[in-house]
């Protein structure tokens, strides 16, 4: 069974808007989340992070925004560029096992210029 | 600084055979992770090298697959004998610190088992 899931396999915005990518998990036990982002023939890169004592966390444009009671966490990119077109993952660790990510399907972003 | 460097890019090889993948994580990272993309779904872990002790080797699918991290510098995966499940995209990761801190990906190995 999927611990951390992307609901949506793509997303298409136009440049200028706001991106909006959604991630939900399933064990209680995670307690630290990331956002990567991947581009084509590359590894993912490390984009943004969030421990569960806060609920919000942002870094330029990036913003991830974690709900705790609803198992669900989001990342707002604002405004979006046509460069921010990726493949997003969204991972979960537990700080009982802190080496171990468990990584979602990711999510195509497109961003129309 | 170099990146976490990953070899080869591509194998293609038939079913039976046997595949080593090597990674080369970043200079100083003692954490060194295995992790395996399939068909376009989750990114999933394959174990955990802390220099060269395996931290945690749950995500390893079956006794085909052996990781070494010998002198804990590089690292190899090998496959053996390599079935068709087994393609995908290796991704070989590395960090300096265990807790909470975000792992440096190599750009990883896409391997075809036909």
């Amino acid at each position: 069974d999927q611990q951390v899931k992307q609901n949506s396999p793509s997303l298409s915005v136009q440049e200028g808007r706001i991106s909006i990518l959604n991630c939900d998990y399933t064990n209680s036990m995670f307690d630290y989340f990331l956002w990567y982002k991947k581009y084509p023939a590359e590894g993912p890169t490390f984009l943004i992070s969030i421990s569960s004592i806060k609920d919000k966390n942002e870094d330029g444009r990036f913003t991830v925004f974690l709900n705790k009671s609803a198992k669900h966490l989001s990342l707002h990119i604002v405004p979006s560029q046509p460069g921010d077109s990726a493949v997003y993952f969204c991972a979960a660790s537990s700080s009982t096992n802190a080496g171990k990510s468990t990584f979602g399907d990711g999510t195509t972003l497109t961003v129309k210029p | 600084e170099a990146g976490v460097t990953q070899f080869p890019s591509h194998s293609v090889i038939e079913k039976g055979q046997t595949v080593t993948l090597r990674c080369d994580p970043i200079s100083g990272h003692d954490n060194l992770y295995w992790y395996r993309r399939v068909m376009g779904k989750e990114i999933k872990f394959l174990l955990h090298f802390v220099k060269e002790s395996k931290q945690d080797e749950s995500g390893m699918p079956n006794n085909r697959f052996l990781a070494e991290r010998t002198g804990g510098t590089y690292s190899t995966l090998k496959v053996q004998p390599a079935e068709l499940e087994d393609s995908g995209v290796y991704f070989c990761a590395s960090s300096q610190d265990f807790f909470w801190d975000e792992q440096f990906f190599g750009p990883g190995t896409r391997l075809t088992v036909l």
